[in-house]
């Protein structure tokens, strides 16, 4: 089976601009989770979908969006980005969510 | 609301020495508590959990953990640590009551094997 796979793998923005990222689950699994990794704050949980509904959310502000599609792809928005946005934002799919998770690679964010 | 406290930023051990990564955590009903590892420049790769049954739980790469329900930890353990296994580490925690409660991560311990 493939794995989770996250695009970009990496991407440079500006101050201001919004950005999308991309996941795509393991094939059969329906539930997808975004999370957020800095140095300082280690990982934290932005939200996770589950059957095209929003389930559970961080404490991020209203910048910070997402959507699960029919075929349980999912994407996150970031919009007016700060540079306190640069991160590698770690995506993570399971069949239903309360079992293990499995991690894409990551998208890098660099807000210059 | 449940959580997760690693309480060393880094852990540094001898090859062939054995290696513990502390962990403890806090939930209102019974924990599901996972172990991840984190290569450079790689996603979270999963190492184990506990849901029920055996505390001494056994996993990939020669690592186990114990679930220790009076001291509400979980501490990650190998008996001889491989320069290989240097990477960051993650705690987790979710609730096994409330389903729909969300996964928390500690913010991670590296570990440093020399060799």
């Amino acid at each position: 089976k493939a794995g989770v796979t996250q695009t970009p793998r990496y991407l440079i923005k500006t101050r201001g601009q919004q950005v999308t990222l991309s996941c795509s689950p393991i094939s059969g699994h329906r539930s997808v989770s975004w999370y957020q990794q800095t140095p300082g704050q280690g990982l934290q949980f932005l939200f996770e979908y589950f059957s095209e509904t929003q389930r559970n959310k961080g404490n991020f502000p209203g910048r910070f969006s997402g959507r699960q599609f029919s075929n349980s792809r999912s994407e996150m928005n970031v919009s007016t980005l700060e540079l306190g946005d640069s991160a590698l934002y770690l995506c993570a799919s399971s069949l239903r969510g309360q079992e293990t998770q499995y991690f894409g690679p990551g998208t890098r964010l660099l807000v210059l | 609301a449940q959580s997760v406290a690693q309480p060393e930023d880094q852990v540094n051990v001898a090859e062939g020495n054995p290696l513990t990564v502390k962990c403890t955590y806090s939930v209102s009903g019974n924990p599901y508590l996972f172990w991840y590892v984190q290569y450079p420049n790689r996603g979270l790769q999963f190492l184990l959990k506990y849901i029920t049954g055996d505390n001494l739980v056994k996993g990939s790469y020669g690592f186990e953990a114990e679930f220790n329900k009076s001291q509400t930890s979980f501490h990650l353990k190998k008996p001889s640590a491989l320069v290989s296994d240097s990477a960051l580490y993650f705690c987790a925690v979710r609730d096994g009551v409330n389903r729909d409660d969300k996964i928390i991560f500690g913010k991670g311990t590296r570990l440093h094997i020399l060799p």
